[in-house]
Order: C-alpha cells, then sequence, then structure tokens
C-alpha cells in the first residue's frame, strides 16, 4: 500500500546550526505534505504545509521543498534553537479522501 | 488550542474490557479522522468520517469501530482489549475531507492504559 518514508529517525544538531529531515512517498496522486511538530505527550501541530504546485514554501526559519518527480519532499529549519527539539513527522495525503499517511517521525534535539 | 476536544484524558482499564472515546470536531468541520500513537510510534491512521458516513478506513483492527453522530462529534470503541493496545488515541478534524488536501487539526489526544 501507500507509505511514506522519513529519515533521520533521530537527529541532533548543535543550537544555530541546520537541521534537514526527509521524507519519500509512493502514491504519485499525493497533492498535499504537511510537517507536524509534537513535543512529548502533546498533540500534533502543523508547523508548515505545501501543495503540489508549489516547489517551496518558507516561513521564518521553517521552509519545505517538493520534488514531485523524484517524490521526496523536505524540512529544513535553520538557526535551530533548543525549543525546536521535538518530534518532527512529514505527511502526506493519499487517493482523494483526505486520507494522510505519516512518516514513522524525526526525534530532532537541539543542544544549547 | 486546536478546538478539537477529546474525552477522556487518560482512561485506564484492564484486558478484556471495552472503552468508548470521545471527539469533537472544530466548529464547522465536517471530517474526523482518527489515530493511534503507540509508545515512541508514528501516527497510526485507523479511519476517517465526512458528515457522519465512512470515508476512509485505514490499520484498524476489527475490535475497534467508530462512528460520526448528526452533531458530528465522533466516538471510537475499542473492545476485548489487549495489553498491546494502550497507546495515545488522537483525534483530528479538517473542514471537509475531500480532494484538495486539507489540514487536519488534531486534538489533545486520550491515553490508553491497558492492564
Amino acid at each position: 500500500g501507500e507509505n511514506v518514508e522519513q529519515h533521520p529517525s533521530t537527529l541532533s544538531v548543535q543550537e544555530g546550526d541546520s537541521a534537514v529531515i526527509k521524507c519519500t512517498y509512493s502514491d504519485s496522486a499525493s497533492n498535499y505534505f504537511p510537517w507536524y511538530k509534537q513535543e512529548l505527550g502533546k498533540r500534533p501541530q502543523l508547523i508548515i504545509d505545501i501543495r503540489s504546485n508549489v516547489g517551496e514554501k518558507k516561513d521564518q526559519r521553517i521552509a519545505v521543498t517538493l520534488n514531485k518527480t523524484a517524490k521526496h519532499f523536505s524540512l529544513h529549519i535553520t538557526e535551530t534553537q533548543p525549543e525546536d527539539s521535538a518530534v518532527y513527522f512529514c505527511a502526506a495525503s493519499i487517493g482523494g479522501n483526505n486520507d494522510m499517511r505519516f512518516g514513522a517521525g524525526t526525534r530532532l534535539t537541539v543542544k544549547p | 488550542d486546536s478546538g478539537v476536544t477529546q474525552t477522556p484524558k487518560h482512561l485506564i482499564t484492564a484486558t478484556g474490557q471495552r472503552v468508548t472515546l470521545r471527539c469533537s470536531p472544530r466548529s464547522g468541520d465536517l471530517s474526523v479522522y482518527w489515530y493511534q500513537q503507540s509508545l515512541d510510534q508514528g501516527l497510526q491512521f485507523l479511519i476517517q468520517y465526512y458528515n457522519g458516513e465512512e470515508r476512509a478506513k485505514g490499520n484498524i483492527l476489527e475490535r475497534f469501530s467508530a462512528q460520526q453522530f448528526p452533531d458530528l462529534h465522533s466516538e471510537l470503541n475499542l473492545s476485548s482489549l489487549e495489553l498491546g493496545d494502550s497507546a495515545l488515541y488522537f483525534c483530528a478534524s479538517s473542514v471537509a475531507g475531500g480532494g484538495t488536501g486539507e489540514t487536519q487539526y488534531f486534538g489533545p489526544g486520550t491515553r490508553l492504559l491497558v492492564l
């Protein structure tokens, strides 16, 4: 079935460095790609999303890029801060029902 | 606060029992989604309802069922519970639920512990 692969599973960076998380998807009909941040014991919260008609989107220190041909998309966080430490999930819409498949998550640790 | 509410916040029960988790979507949202998140795991999509009807099904066990009521709140029923069902159960909602990809807003979750 359709799935979303996410790498790496853990990522540790020094404060101020950049962090990149990559995802690949298998359904060529996927057209919506959100990224969620989940702090320990809390709900996943949308931080940025991108649609298939756009190649890149930026919001302050966060950016997402999409390569539809290669079926992969990436999250870029610049000038990381300790409060960026969390688990990040990518997701891709499946089919026409807004059914969403999530990646397995990346645990990001930003060391002060 | 996403506007999605879930009750109860915590639930402790025994193997073999049945529980019901409740979710109220954001005002105006017609779709509700249920997810299971086991310890240190990702989000497993269980099922989606749109305006009272089942729209999509994921890896939902036969022991689990859900429904969406006319007031759009949804309930997830888990029966014959096993130790492995212990997890965080999230509900999410979106405006409609079809076609173009919509943001899903998550509730705070219900933490289920089966002893």
